[in-house]
């Protein structure tokens, strides 16, 4: 079965810096997608950034990147220029492309403090 | 279309009564989740529809637990009995059957069991 590992409970930064979330999974697939989750406090989870096994190429959306290494099963998120409004429970999220209900698999979450 | 919605989006009961959740996914996602989630931790595959056909009940799913998506639109989830245990946050996710894997979620219903 797989398994999503998120080791930092939670993280700060001052606002305007950089900050990178670790995210670690286990599988025996070769072929799947991951996922970064933003839940914000009292709000709805939504999606930051999608990467594809299949792709080399690290996903970026706007000030949000992935380090994506394969081989060592990691997934981090990286923020760039940091904002009051990015504070939230980021979830990193695995999902299979051989389980056919398309379940999401997560971690436990970091806890992003933004320090103004 | 405004997004997944969920009723009510807090539910206190006491121990023993039975409760029922809503979930309106974006009217043309023809897949529907369930995800169960405690304080401090992700959210827990609980179970899954496309359309109306529940294909898939994760094992978290007792025989207190049942869902429905009647003609594969709206969906309930229903607990019977509660006990304090069930006290969590349900989310509810939809996504299109094709194209993007994007799951979209509702704002959850809390549900606290005293």
């Amino acid at each position: 079965a797989q398994t999503v590992t998120q080791s930092q409970p939670e993280m700060s930064v001052q606002e305007a810096e950089t900050v990178t979330l670790s995210c670690t999974y286990d599988t025996s697939e070769s072929d799947y997608y991951l996922f970064w989750y933003k839940q914000p406090p009292s709000r709805q989870m939504i999606l930051v950034i999608r990467q594809e096994a299949y792709k080399q190429q690290n996903a970026t959306e706007n000030r949000f990147s992935v380090n994506f290494q394969k081989a060592a099963k990691s997934f981090s998120l990286k923020i760039s220029d940091s904002q009051l409004g990015d504070a939230a429970m980021y979830f990193c999220a695995y999902r299979s492309l051989m389980d056919s209900n398309y379940q999401l698999i997560w971690g436990a979450g970091t806890k992003l403090i933004i320090k103004p | 279309d405004t997004g997944v919605s969920q009723d009510p989006r807090h539910k206190i009961t006491k121990r023993g009564q039975n409760v029922t959740f809503r979930c309106d996914p974006i009217s043309e996602h023809n897949r529907l989740y369930w995800y169960r989630q405690t304080l401090g931790q992700g959210p827990e595959f609980l179970t899954y529809f496309q359309n109306e056909a529940q294909l898939e009940k994760s094992r978290l799913l007792s025989d207190r637990f049942s869902a429905e998506r009647p003609k594969g639109s709206f969906s309930t989830l229903e607990i019977q009995r509660t006990e304090q245990g069930d006290s969590a946050m349900y989310l509810c996710a939809s996504s299109p059957s094709f194209g993007s894997y994007e799951q979209y979620f509702g704002p959850g219903t809390r549900l606290t069991v005293t």
